[in-house]
């Protein structure tokens, strides 16, 4: 019952946007997007979250479609230092704090 | 320099043994997790505590145990009636349990393997 679509790997050259898909149709009005990501070996790290406006920080944009059943995490220049999984999340704002990792997408740097 | 540490790194151990994975952390978080890797996978919920002196199971905790006691830890036991308890151990903690933004943080991982 995973709530969550994201392709299973993606290849981007280095120094362009790596644009990641992820698609959520179920998704409900209290629950946010939330994107980690998993270099090799290691813990996940959270990148960006958002509810339905677009978001920004410094590692990432996350862009919300209208209808909010799906979006796309932009890395703006990607380095060979982002290949990782990259794991798209759905969560309510309230109450359960579980987050429910899919597969994600392995996302592979090309220099 | 605040975060998460988890030990060992790597941890080797006999068919039915107990093990128990330490994780502890400084940055005065309440809520803390654990969560089990195997290859190619996603990560999977076993334990989760709200605060000191409680945890609930999560969704694969049969044949673990954990404790509390203390803020700063939240060490788990990997008993002998997991069936198979070689992968890689993940340990978060986050700021609070409620609310619309509680970033996880997470250890750098314990991989056992159950020779």
């Amino acid at each position: 019952d995973a709530k969550t679509t994201q392709p299973p790997s993606m290849d981007c050259a280095e120094g362009r946007a790596a644009n990641l898909p992820c698609n959520h149709s179920t998704i409900s009005g209290n629950e946010y997007v939330y994107w980690y990501r998993q270099i090799h070996s290691q813990g996940p790290q959270y990148i960006i979250h958002g509810l339905k406006n677009n978001e920004t920080n410094e590692m990432a944009s996350l862009i919300i479609t209208e209808d909010r059943k799906s979006s796309t995490l932009i890395l703006p220049h990607a380095t060979l230092r982002d290949t990782a999984v990259y794991y798209c999340i759905v969560r309510a704002s309230f109450g359960n704090e579980k987050l429910t990792f899919g597969t994600g997408t392995r996302l592979t740097i090309i220099p | 320099d605040g975060g998460i540490t988890q030990s060992p790194k790597y941890l080797f151990r006999k068919e039915g043994q107990n093990v128990t994975l330490s994780c502890e952390q400084n940055l005065n978080h309440d809520a803390m997790y654990w969560y089990r890797q195997d290859p190619g996978q996603g990560l999977r919920l076993i334990y989760y505590s709200q605060i000191v002196n409680d945890f609930q199971k999560g969704d694969i905790a049969e044949g673990y145990s954990v404790s509390r006691e203390k803020k700063e830890s939240f060490p788990l036991t990997v008993t002998s009636a997991q069936k198979n308890p070689t992968a890689f151990y993940l340990c978060a903690s986050s700021i609070g349990w409620t609310g619309s933004y509680n970033e996880q943080f997470f250890g750098p991982g314990t991989r056992l393997t159950v020779l």
